[in-house]
């Protein structure tokens, strides 16, 4: 039972590289997100998506992007690298509204550092 | 505009001693709420969750959380903390519908002390 698994874990830039953060879940889910944490801010959204081949918005959307290919996949895509991106990334899932109980379910989160 | 407060960024506890981890939280409709907590290094595992009836729900490891409208605030409580609760808790908001998105709390941060 992987759940939500996302790669890689860790990971250390440079300032402009690019770079994409894989989410994967098995659960069939239809709604998948992207978060990010700081320290003191909580957890803010910075995209999301209701179902295969739909992306929308986050409160934070700002110098990433994702595609939703493919059900069980979610990417998130950093093109040019900022200082300001460092920071922890969750990956989320849940199931479409009939089978929907609220509940968000988390990867164990990808650290990603700047320099 | 839907927000989450969680008032104490960090609470150190004693262990055995009772917690109270206060929430409130600015929603249009009517709001679905949570708690979550992360242990170090860790995702965030759902503790418990508030949806309608009764307003004091129970959840995993002895947690619960009352729901009160008038306060608009869903504060979470353990009689008796054990060391194994340090970690950070957030409390989010949220609906159900097709473009609802929970909202979290900045976390609170609870350290426990033998």
């Amino acid at each position: 039972n992987a759940g939500v698994t996302q790669t890689p874990k860790f990971r250390v830039l440079k300032t402009g590289q690019s770079m994409t953060l894989l989410c994967a879940q098995d659960m069939n889910h239809e709604y998948m997100y992207w978060y990010r944490q700081d320290p003191g801010m909580g957890l803010r959204l910075i995209h999301y998506s209701v179902g295969e081949g739909t992306t929308a918005k986050g409160e934070v959307p700002d110098g990433y992007n994702v595609s939703r290919l493919k059900k069980q996949n979610f990417l998130l895509g950093l093109e040019s690298a900022a200082p300001s991106q460092t920071s922890v990334y969750f990956c989320a899932s849940r199931p479409g509204l009939a089978e929907n109980t609220g509940e968000l379910f988390f990867g164990e989160g990808s650290r990603l550092t700047v320099l | 505009a839907q927000s989450v407060t969680q008032p104490d960024i960090h609470i150190t506890v004693s262990e055995g001693a009772s917690l109270e981890l206060r929430c409130n939280y600015s929603y249009g409709a009517t709001p679905y709420l949570f708690w979550y907590v992360q242990s170090p290094g860790q995702g965030l595992q759902l503790l418990l969750k508030y949806f309608s009836g009764d307003t004091l729900v129970q959840g995993i490891k002895g947690f619960e959380a009352e729901f009160k409208r008038s306060q608009s605030s869903f504060n979470l409580r353990k009689p008796s903390v054990h060391w194994s609760d340090a970690a950070e808790y957030f409390c989010a908001v949220g609906g159900f519908g097709d473009t609802d998105k929970l909202i979290f709390g900045t976390g609170t941060r609870l350290q426990v002390f033998p």
